[in-house]
């Protein structure tokens, strides 16, 4: 059964680092892309970018382009998204979902990260 | 960037009503489109992609059609757990998605 299991919900300050998981299990994870999605509080989806964990081909969004850096480990089967100095605005649900290359829709979704961001 | 306006954004039907929801690209996208179902607290569903393939599981209800700039989403009978928000998602050119379609209960 795929998966798609992410890391717990956290809440940082302003301006603090921070690093959130989602770990694939199921299938070959170094064989699909894994993209990332943000969901403000009541507001809809936006893709803020994309890696391929096989050889870490790594796309941006150009809204997060230098905001967020996403990333992979494949040795544990394990994508990341990180940011070095939070603002109150990236409180939001996070998403991570498999996709199966260009032109292909997320056929599988994390349970999603809820980060708040507050002083 | 191509950009997917959803109309419309908000619609109020009944059970059993035939429900479409129209998804435009500010430019041609070919067959590139998938829609997918966002119920509160929960992550998105996949229902459609290559425009008007179901993905396996969704029930035959939900059809998709289109392509070039303009694609509809049609539920032919609403059903209670239907009531949900709809995103388009363009797949030409990167993952963008339509800023949603809220259906609820009349």
């Amino acid at each position: 059964e795929v998966q798609l299991v992410q890391s717990g919900a956290e809440v940082k300050k302003p301006g603090e680092s921070l690093k959130i998981s989602c770990k694939g299990s199921g299938y070959s994870f170094t064989s699909y892309w894994i993209g990332w999605v943000r969901q403000m509080p009541g507001k809809g989806l936006e893709w803020m970018g994309i890696i391929y964990p096989g050889d870490s081909d790594t796309r941006y969004s150009p809204s997060f382009q230098g905001q967020v850096t996403i990333s992979a480990d494949k040795s544990i089967s394990t994508a990341y998204l990180q940011w070095s100095s939070l603002k109150a605005s990236d409180t939001a649900m996070y998403y991570c979902a498999r996709g199966d290359g260009w032109h292909f829709p997320f056929d599988y979704w994390g349970q999603g990260t809820l980060v708040t961001v507050s002083s | 960037d191509i950009q997917l306006t959803q109309s419309p954004s908000f619609l109020s039907a009944s059970v059993g009503d035939r429900v479409t929801i129209t998804c435009r690209a500010s430019q041609g996208i070919s067959s590139y489109l998938a829609w997918y179902q966002q119920k509160p607290g929960k992550a998105p569903k996949l229902l459609i992609y290559a425009a008007s393939t179901l993905q396996s599981g969704v029930p035959s209800r939900f059809s998709g059609s289109g392509s070039g700039t303009e694609f509809t989403l049609t539920i032919s009978s609403l059903q209670p757990e239907d009531f949900a928000t709809y995103y388009c998602q363009q797949l030409n050119s990167s993952w963008t998605f339509g800023q949603g379609t809220k259906v609820e209960i009349k």
